[in-house]
């Protein structure tokens, strides 16, 4: 079974730039989070998608969106960067049921200059 | 504010000791926990969940719950070089489908031959 897909890799973008992020969950997977991930803060949740539409949203400022198509695949965009935003975005797809695991992706790192 | 609290480490043990992992959580009403191994530029992979207070076993891993105490383990037995690596702890503070966790920052284990 293929776990979850994660594109790109690696950016380098500019402040001011915008970026989006792609995953692809799990097979039969219907719930896709995002996380960001920098060595002071940790894991920060972002938001959750489940069929389709956010299920839950965490603290991150407008500028963080996503959306999640009718496959499952997510993406997640990042308008007018800053360089606080250079960190590990994670995604992670689970079933979606209560006290189901997250399955995580290979993540794309981000860096602002 | 929800907190899962760890110790950062560095946790060193001798190859084939018991290394000994801590978590504590602030949201008495948490229902799911999980542990993840963090390979340095890697990212997170599931070890265990637990749900009930007690303990759980999985080859050379054991969760312990004790939801009273607001406290969550693992112990690693046998340790290995390759169980060296970033363990984060991650709890679901809320009943339901939600998966927004919240993480610890993690505990670094080295275990040295």
């Amino acid at each position: 079974k293929a776990g979850v897909t994660q594109t790109p890799r690696y950016l380098i973008k500019t402040r001011g730039q915008q970026v989006t992020l792609s995953c692809s969950p799990i097979s039969g997977h219907r719930s896709v989070s995002w996380y960001q991930q920098t060595p002071g803060q940790g894991l920060q949740f972002l938001f959750e998608y489940f069929s389709e539409t956010q299920r839950n949203k965490g603290n991150f400022p407008g500028r963080f969106s996503g959306r999640q198509f009718s496959n499952s695949r997510s993406e997640m965009n990042v308008s007018t960067l800053e360089l606080g935003d250079s960190a590990l975005y994670l995604c992670a797809s689970s079933p979606g049921f209560e006290g189901s695991p997250l399955h995580f992706g290979n993540g794309t790192r981000l860096t602002v200059t | 504010q929800k907190e899962v609290e760890q110790n950062s480490g560095p946790l060193s043990v001798p190859e084939g000791a018991i290394a000994s992992l801590n978590c504590t959580y602030s949201d008495r009403v948490s229902q799911s926990f999980f542990w993840y191994r963090q390979y340095s530029g890697k990212s997170p992979e599931l070890i265990m969940s637990i749900y009930s207070n007690g303990d759980k076993e999985d080859g050379r891993f054991t969760a312990q719950l004790n939801k009273a105490s607001q406290y969550v383990s693992l112990l690693i037995r046998d340790s290995q070089p390759s169980d060296s690596a970033t363990y984060l702890c991650a709890v679901n503070p809320d009943a339901g489908n939600n998966r927004k966790l919240i993480w610890g920052l993690g505990t670094s284990l080295a275990v040295n031959p």
